[in-house]
């Protein structure tokens, strides 16, 4: 069975501060997809990356990094220098091979104060 | 741009009633997806649908069936509404296989109450 964890249930730092969501992942299957969303107060699910099993490299884009380390089944979430802005749920999941059906995490509330 | 489209932003429903939530994809997707959101739980897969009248139940299908009997549009039904169905429903749109683009695309989601 597939399975993604996000043992952070909410997490607060202050402005500027750098911050790392973490995510766990299990499959079976050999190849795989891996993804992060955001869910802002206003409810839509915005799409920030997508990482297929292939592919390590760890990617940088602004302000947002992210860590995937098959050794470990995790791709962590890094925000660098936060943002008021960036406080939202924040959600990883993944998608097998063997059906495309996409599993969620249970989401991290990510909370930056002024 | 790429739309998923839920028919309503809020819905309020008596207890016992039978509930249509519409969903349309103008992205020529196969695979659709209902969702359900509740605080502390993140999304749970509802139903899966692959094609047009193929379906799969996800992890909660319990008191759900949906319908697609287009391709661009899936329908989620609660046959008897209750209670315990108050939640956020979202539902999402992707393309099959190994494609380059594999992840979901999301509509605005529809809150529902159930009275």
């Amino acid at each position: 069975a597939q399975k993604v964890t996000q043992a952070q249930t909410e997490i607060s730092v202050v402005e500027k501060e750098d911050v790392t969501l973490d995510c766990v992942y299990e499959t079976r299957d050999t190849t795989y997809y891996l993804f992060w969303y955001k869910q802002p107060p206003s409810g839509e699910l915005v799409f920030l990356i997508r990482r297929n099993s292939f592919d390590e490299q760890n990617e940088i884009s602004g302000r947002y990094s992210w860590n995937f380390q098959k050794s470990t089944s995790s791709f962590n979430f890094t925000i660098t220098a936060s943002q008021v802005v960036d406080s939202a749920v924040y959600f990883c999941a993944l998608r097998g091979n063997r059906d495309d059906k996409i599993i969620f995490g249970k989401g991290t509330r990510l909370h930056i104060l002024p | 741009d790429v739309k998923v489209t839920q028919s309503s932003r809020y819905l309020v429903k008596r207890t016992g009633e039978k509930v249509f939530l519409e969903c349309v994809q103008d992205m020529d997707h196969e695979n659709m997806f209902w969702y359900r959101q509740d605080p502390g739980l993140g999304l749970r897969l509802i139903y899966f649908s692959y094609d047009v009248k193929m379906k799969e139940k996800g992890d909660i299908p319990e008191g759900y069936s949906v319908s697609r009997e287009k391709k661009e549009r899936f329908s989620l039904i609660l046959e008897s509404a209750s209670t315990n169905q108050t939640s956020m429903y979202l539902c999402a749109s992707s393309v099959p296989g190994q494609a380059v683009f594999t992840e979901a695309f999301f509509g605005q989601g529809t809150r529902l109450t159930v009275v």
